[in-house]
């Protein structure tokens, strides 16, 4: 079962507006939650992340808001500009411990266009 | 540094046969992941090594394997191939690290494979 979502498959904005990237979880033992940007043939990269204890993170035009009680958190771009243009995938992952291992469950991703 | 590379880029394979894909880690990062990324399904997790040793595991069938060399260098296979298989194979990897939420991953450019 799917348990991250990002319910909205596309968006578009026009350059130098707010982009507003959902993202909802259903499994509360998450406790680390990260972004990618994907490009057309190229792999995910990591673009920012946020713990559980925090509630924001900023990194220059980007900011991720993490809500626990609503299993909700979103990815802010501002201004917007083109070069954003591509699918965004959040991700989350439990708690990692030496023999747990890392896996990433994907959302299956919003792709965002900026327009001029 | 150099970043994670996976080859070839491009694969065609028939039903029924089998197929290796290569990875190279992220120069110190000693966690390799592998994640099938197909339109209809988007990433998910098949299995993750960690000095050689599998410490995670995806929901996918045996077919699908993996492995880690000393050198942190993996190889994934899937043997009797099938036409759902088709899909980007993205390797991804992490430095060692639990407990402190610095579970980022890293990822390749991906394989291409394309089964006929």
């Amino acid at each position: 079962d799917q348990q991250v979502k990002q319910n909205s498959p596309s968006l578009s904005v026009q350059e130098g507006r707010i982009s507003i990237l959902n993202c909802d979880y259903t499994n509360s033992m998450f406790d680390y939650f990260l972004w990618y940007k994907k490009y057309p043939a190229e792999g995910p990269t990591f673009l920012i992340s946020i713990s559980s204890i925090k509630d924001k993170n900023e990194d220059g035009r980007f900011t991720v808001f993490l809500n626990k009680s609503a299993k909700h958190l979103s990815l802010h771009i501002v201004p917007s500009q083109p070069g954003d243009s591509a699918v965004y995938f959040c991700a989350a992952s439990p708690p990692l411990t030496q023999n747990s291992g890392y896996a990433l469950n994907f959302g299956k991703g919003t792709s965002l266009l900026v327009t001029p | 540094k150099a970043g994670v590379t996976q080859t070839p880029r491009y694969l065609i394979k028939t039903r029924g046969q089998q197929v290796t894909l290569s990875c190279s880690p992220i120069s110190g990062h000693r966690s390799v992941s592998w994640y099938q990324q197909t339109p209809g399904q988007g990433l998910q997790f098949l299995f993750e090594y960690f000095s050689e040793t599998q410490r995670n595991k995806g929901n996918f069938p045996g077919r699908f394997s993996g492995r880690q060399f000393s050198n942190s260098r993996s190889e994934m296979n899937v043997s009797t191939l099938e036409l759902g298989d088709s899909a980007l194979y993205l390797c991804a990897s992490s430095p060692q690290g639990w407990g402190s939420g610095k579970n980022i991953q890293y990822f390749g450019a991906g394989t291409r494979l394309s089964v006929l």
